[in-house]
Parts: C-alpha cells; sequence; structure tokens
C-alpha cells in the first residue's frame, strides 16, 4: 500500500540554529500535505499545510517544500527555540476525502 | 479556549473491564475522528463520523466502537480492554471537504492493569 514516511526519526539542532525535518511519501495523488507538531502529551497542532499545485510556502518561522518530481516533503523551522522540541508528523490527504495518513514522526531536540 | 476536549485526561482501567473515552467540541464541525497513537508512532485512524455517517477503518478491532449522539459530542467504547490497548487517544474534528487544518484534543491516555 501507499505510505508517507520520514528518512530521519531524530534529530538534534543547536538553538538558533535552522533545522530540516524531510518526509517522503509514495502516493503522488494526494491533494495536499500537513505538517503537525506534538509536544510531549499533547495532542497533534496544525503547523502549515501546502497544497499539490505548490511547490513552497512560508509560515512564521517556518517552510514547507514540496518536491513531487522526487515525492519529498520538508519543514525548515528557522532560529530554532527550546519550545520548538517536539515530535514533527508529516500527513497527506485527498479533497472530498476527510481521512488523514500520518508518517512515521520525527523527533526534534533542541540543544541549549 | 479548548476547542477538542477530551475526557478524561487519564484513564486507567482493568482488563477486560469496559471503559467510554468522550470528546466535544466546539467548533461546529461535521467530521470527529478518533487516532489511537502508541508510544513513539504515528496516530492511527480506528474511524469516523462524517455528521452521522460511522466510517470504520478495516484493521480497526471489534473491541472498539464509537457514538455521536450530536455534532458536538464522540465517545470511543473499548468493550474488553487488554495489555494491547494502552495507547493515547486522539479525538480530532475538521469541516466538510477535506481533513485540512484537523483540530486535535489533548488526548486521554488510557492505561490497562
Amino acid at each position: 500500500g501507499e505510505s508517507v514516511g520520514l528518512h530521519l526519526p531524530t534529530l538534534s539542532v543547536q538553538e538558533g540554529d535552522n533545522s530540516i525535518i524531510n518526509c517522503a511519501y509514495s502516493n503522488s495523488a494526494s491533494d495536499y500535505f500537513i505538517w503537525y507538531k506534538q509536544e510531549s502529551g499533547k495532542g497533534p497542532q496544525f503547523i502549515i499545510d501546502i497544497r499539490s499545485n505548490m511547490d513552497k510556502r512560508q509560515g512564521q518561522r517556518v517552510t514547507v517544500l514540496l518536491n513531487k518530481t522526487v515525492k519529498h516533503l520538508s519543514l525548515q523551522i528557522a532560529a530554532t527555540q527550546p519550545g520548538d522540541s517536539a515530535v514533527y508528523f508529516c500527513a497527506e490527504g485527498f479533497f472530498g476525502n476527510e481521512k488523514l495518513t500520518f508518517g512515521t514522526g520525527t523527533r526534534l531536540t533542541i540543544i541549549p | 479556549d479548548a476547542m477538542v476536549i477530551q475526557n478524561p485526561r487519564y484513564q486507567v482501567t482493568q482488563f477486560g473491564k469496559p471503559v467510554t473515552l468522550s470528546c466535544s467540541q466546539t467548533l461546529n464541525h461535521n467530521v470527529m475522528y478518533w487516532y489511537q497513537q502508541k508510544s513513539s508512532q504515528a496516530p492511527k485512524l480506528l474511524f469516523h463520523y462524517y455528521d452521522k455517517d460511522f466510517n470504520n477503518e478495516a484493521d480497526t478491532p471489534d473491541n472498539f466502537q464509537s457514538r455521536r449522539p450530536n455534532t458536538s459530542f464522540c465517545f470511543l467504547d473499548i468493550r474488553s480492554p487488554g495489555l494491547g490497548d494502552a495507547a493515547m487517544y486522539l479525538c480530532a474534528t475538521s469541516r466538510v471537504g477535506g481533513a485540512t487544518e484537523a483540530f486535535f484534543g489533548q488526548g486521554t491516555r488510557l492505561t490497562v492493569v
């Protein structure tokens, strides 16, 4: 079956540096992708999404890049802060279908 | 203000004893989901409601049931919890038309003893 997965399960970044979290997906027909942040003991929190007809979208300190040629999605976090420490999940979905498929997740640790 | 509220945050139940987890929302969203999340794993969809229509995932065990008496509330019933059912249970909601910006509750952590 098709799946969404991540290249790296853990990532440690020095505070203030930029971080890049990667995600590989296999369903080229997905209409959109979402990045979620999940802090310990909490539910996932929406960060940013991108539609399949876009290749870049920026938010506050975050940028998502979509490379459909290689089916790759990345989340860039600028000037990381201790509060960015969390597990980050990518997820994919289809318009008109209520379901999301989550990837494995990457644990980001910010080193003071 | 919390928009998707799950109660309780922590639940301890005995092996084989039925347990119900609850979720309420103030967003008036049509779709409500229940996910199971085990340690260091991605959330796994158990089932969801689109309005009153129940949609079960093919691999969700019969031990898991759900009720949605109205738009605001949705319940997860585990009829006979086993040790393998210990997990975080997440409720989420979204608007009609797609799962973009699904809003998650804080989850209920279930322990089975």
